[in-house]
């Protein structure tokens, strides 16, 4: 069964801390996406990778960065944690063979920071 | 910045039924994609039925089925036969960029009553 699977599913951490959020996949999938998903907001990038090492802002960057250093894996990191970056995180992953087939998501990282 | 309006925030429907969740869009694009997913109480977003722009008829999965009408920039989800575990959030989510990117609106609750 082919899965992207985010590390944790329930994160609690302290304002100015930095958080890393992980996410990897199984599928051999050259594009990976982090969204956030706030209520009456819907789903939000924040950034986005089309290949190892590469990184495009998605409409919300700021206070987030991204890594790839391998293609499966695709890291959230949040530099200095803040009260309003408590959100559901959702990580998705997609090939860019022919035709568009959509995402595979993870199950989500709920982020509370107090 | 592309824009996807799910304008009902929130329906519901009697176990058996048939409900249509509508979206429109914005695109200057000929070519591209359209997909609903649905999102349970799990968490778990999970790709409901896919469109191809291109592709006149209307895109068909067991009891879910699409009326999408290209002009109007519409693409309406209809649910037959609604069951109890039909109950979640259902995003509507164009890819009309490159690279597979999709674009998410707001979403609807739709609870489905026994």
């Amino acid at each position: 069964d082919v899965k992207v699977t985010q590390s944790s599913r329930y994160l609690v951490k302290r304002t100015g801390e930095k958080v890393f959020l992980e996410c990897v996949q199984d599928m051999d999938h050259e594009n990976m996406f982090w969204y956030r998903q706030d209520p009456g907001l819907g789903l939000r990038l924040i950034y986005f990778s089309y290949d190892v090492k590469m990184k495009e802002k998605g409409d919300i960057p700021e206070g987030y960065s991204v890594s790839r250093e391998k293609k499966e894996r695709f890291s959230l990191i949040l530099e200095s944690a803040s009260t309003n970056q408590t959100s559901m995180y959702l990580c998705a992953s997609s090939s860019s063979g022919q035709g568009n087939y959509g995402y595979t998501f993870g199950s989500g990282t709920r982020l509370t920071v107090v | 910045a592309q824009t996807v309006t799910q304008s009902q925030p929130e329906m519901s429907v009697q176990e058996a039924e048939t409900v249509t969740l509508s979206c429109t869009y914005d695109t200057s694009e000929s070519n591209y994609y359209l997909f609903w997913y649905k999102q349970p109480p799990s968490r778990q977003m999970i790709l409901v039925i896919r469109q191809e722009a291109y592709k006149q008829q209307n895109a068909t999965e067991n009891r879910f089925s699409v009326n999408f009408q290209k002009a109007a920039k519409s693409f309406s989800l209809k649910i037959s036969d609604s069951q109890l575990g039909d109950t979640a959030m259902y995003f509507c989510a164009p890819n009309t960029g490159a690279n597979s990117k999709l674009t998410f609106g707001k979403g609807i609750t739709l609870s489905v009553r026994p």
